[in-house]
């Protein structure tokens, strides 16, 4: 199994709203990844865990919480969130430690906020 | 900060022939991994290709090859007898040695013609 699951596909929310994005694998990877990708734009990291610990947060607004449960599990949780954050959200997992094997990707929730 | 560059934002080419997409990279890294993923308009993140700062050859896989020139911190994508499935988002990406945080170029917007 090389997939990487992302639920839902497509999320339309109010910026009052709180929900979450959830995703899964079961390649024993053990660093997740969460990037965000605007229209047009290459994907942007937004947090990594490895080991289910958070390693990486490239300085994004607490509106965005990141949660890893357990090893092959990655949620996202959304809250107050803004129009511009509207934008595909992109999980990805790999084997940390080595450099050489490629990160497997999910397909994304459109995000729309409204 | 590392920096991915993909100098055609888009390219056209004819069914059959083959097609060159360009990526350098600034890095001070020894050790490190590169990668082409193709994005078609569904949104996932397709892996191609790998490559090694360290490997001697350049990668092949089916009709994807690397055209890796370390001293000039290129990594250009080879694609030959082109497919109208192949029209889609093309990124290189660059990963250090630790296995975390791909950092994805600007894209190149590939078109194969009938």
């Amino acid at each position: 199994d090389t997939e990487v699951t992302q639920t839902p596909k497509h999320l339309v929310m109010g910026m009052t709203n709180k929900k979450s994005l959830k995703c899964e694998q079961h390649m024993g990877h053990r660093a997740m990844y969460w990037y965000k990708q605007k229209a047009k734009k290459p994907p942007e990291l937004m947090f990594v865990y490895s080991y289910e610990k958070l390693s990486i947060n490239e300085s994004v607004p607490s509106r965005f919480s990141p949660e890893c449960p357990n090893s092959s599990l990655l949620n996202l949780h959304l809250h107050a969130l803004q129009p511009e954050d509207s934008a595909l959200y992109l999980c990805a997992s790999s084997q940390p430690g080595t450099g050489n094997t490629e990160a497997f990707f999910g397909q994304g929730t459109r995000l729309t906020v409204v | 900060a590392q920096k991915i560059t993909q100098t055609q934002p888009g390219m056209f080419v004819q069914e059959k022939e083959a097609v060159t997409l360009d990526c350098t990279y600034d890095t001070s890294d020894q050790s490190y991994g590169l990668f082409w993923y193709k994005q078609p308009s569904s949104g996932e993140m397709i892996f191609l290709i790998y490559q090694g700062s360290y490997d001697e050859q350049n990668a092949t896989e089916g009709r994807y090859s690397l055209n890796f020139q370390k001293a000039r911190k290129s990594a250009n994508l080879v694609i030959s007898a082109s497919q109208l499935g192949d029209s889609a988002m093309y990124f290189c990406a660059k990963v250090p040695i630790d296995g975390q945080n791909f950092v994805f170029g600007p894209g190149t917007r590939l078109s194969v013609l009938p």
